[in-house]
């Protein structure tokens, strides 16, 4: 099966900029995840959708950060404005349903590596 | 107190030996463990799982998890060059979702 795209793989703009990222999950994986993996670190979630539902947002800092879920497949993820400290891996992660382990195992993306200047 | 606590390492080690990496967590209400690997510029793999206390053999990998001292372990046996990468600790509750430990960076030295 193929894994889960993300594009682009690496981009650099500066403070006050905006940007976005784009995901497409595993065929027929019903959640969708958003991690932000700052170097050194373990994977934030930063929003969970379950189809085109947003299941858990907590993290998303909302006021820069907007993501969706068109369709309940392709997802984007956009900062605007970015910030210094938004430097970091963007990783998309899809699984069958929203549990964990082997009968849900997350799959995730290769990331997109964001350096914000 | 961090929810989940991982020794950042680097850990450098010859090819052959036993790796025993770590983490500690604070909530009891953690019901899967799991062990993923992330290789340099790529995203994180599960590499393995368990939910109950004890061990879990897979290969030259054994998870071992202690629910009465909230303390799980990842053992690789013969470990081999190729095994090199940061090993990331992950826990699931229902409540919680799933919290990564900061990972543990791992070298296999030939």
């Amino acid at each position: 099966e193929a894994g889960v795209a993300q594009s682009p793989r690496y981009k650099i703009i500066e403070k006050r900029q905006s940007v976005a990222f784009w995901c497409n999950p595993i065929s027929g994986h019903a959640t969708l995840y958003w991690y932000q993996q700052i170097l050194g670190q373990g994977p934030k979630l930063l929003i969970q959708f379950q189809n085109n539902g947003v299941v858990d947002d907590s993290q998303l800092p909302k006021d820069r950060f907007s993501a969706e879920r068109l369709k309940g497949v392709d997802s984007t993820l956009k900062i605007q404005p970015a910030k210094l400290e938004d430097s970091a891996v963007y990783l998309c992660a899809s699984s069958w349903t929203g549990g964990a382990g082997d009968n849900s195992p997350l799959h995730f993306g290769n990331g997109t590596r964001l350096t914000v200047t | 107190q961090k929810e989940v606590e991982q020794d950042p390492g680097p850990l450098s080690v010859p090819e052959g030996a036993i790796v025993s990496l770590n983490c500690t967590y604070s909530n009891s209400a953690f019901q899967y463990f799991m062990w993923y690997r992330q290789y340099s510029r790529k995203g994180p793999e599960l590499l393995m799982y368990t939910y109950s206390s004890g061990n879990k053999e897979d290969g030259r990998f054994t998870a071992q998890v202690d629910k009465s001292s909230k303390y799980i372990s990842l053992f690789i046996r013969d470990s081999q060059p190729s095994d090199s990468a940061t090993y990331l600790c992950a826990l699931y509750s229902s409540a919680s979702k799933i919290i990564f430990g900061s990972g543990t960076r791992l070298s296999i030295r030939p």
